[in-house]
């Protein structure tokens, strides 16, 4: 089984609806991410959590919200999807520590109409 | 801004040449990493290289890091087919960015057989 596991893996919705994005992990890991990425373009933070009671945000985060719900389990919602929110949606996990590899998952492909 | 800048932005080779793909970036670093995403997918770690070091060798990559020119260089020899993806660096910025992955924005390698 994967280490880090995203549901679901596509989703299409209109404009206005609110959406959740999971992710679980098995890595044990405290470090979780969630990651934007527009075509062409590199990653960029949405928020990230370094223990289940630390959430912060990162350098795009209006628009979006997060809970953490355990150790292995992060979810990301959009809570009035609108079109440019149109993207692939990684989540990834590390080690404790500020320097560590980071682990992604499959990613979901979110389109708003 | 404190993301990393890849060149080329694509690059179509032949199998059996080698590939190289440059980043720079702006700040201080604890490390770099390079990471590479196959079409669609969740990003995979490749190798990491600490400030404190010059060069580093996995298999058939070969990172290089000049911390006085701010720049990184990822080498591929004897491409393959298979190694067509996009490649990432990624670094550690330190201060506010303490414990965020900063990607570039990739490079796309085609791999021609």
């Amino acid at each position: 089984d994967a280490d880090v596991t995203q549901t679901p893996r596509n989703r299409i919705t209109k404009t206005g609806k609110r959406i959740m994005l999971e992710c679980s992990q098995t890595k044990g890991h405290d470090r979780m991410y969630w990651y934007r990425q527009d075509p062409g373009l590199g990653l960029q933070l949405i928020y990230y959590s370094f223990d289940v009671k630390d959430i912060n945000k990162g350098e795009i985060s209006d628009g979006y919200s997060v809970s953490r719900q355990a150790q292995a389990k992060f979810s990301l919602s959009l809570e009035s999807a609108i079109p440019n929110q149109t993207a692939l949606y990684f989540c990834a996990t590390s080690g404790t520590g500020p320097y560590n590899e980071q682990f992604f998952g499959p990613g979901t492909r979110l389109t708003v109409l | 801004s404190q993301q990393g800048e890849e060149d080329p932005q694509a690059l179509s080779i032949q199998e059996g040449e080698n590939a190289t793909m440059n980043c720079s970036y702006k700040t201080s670093i604890n490390n770099l990493q390079w990471y590479r995403q196959n079409s669609g997918r969740g990003l995979v770690h490749l190798i990491l290289i600490r400030s404190n070091e010059r060069e580093k060798h996995s298999g058939r990559l070969r990172v290089t890091l000049d911390t006085s020119k701010k720049s990184s260089s990822l080498l591929i020899t004897a491409s393959r087919a298979a190694d067509t993806a996009s490649y990432f660096c990624a670094f550690y910025a330190g201060g506010t960015s303490y414990g965020k992955l900063t990607f570039g924005q990739g490079t796309i390698l085609t791999v021609h057989p």
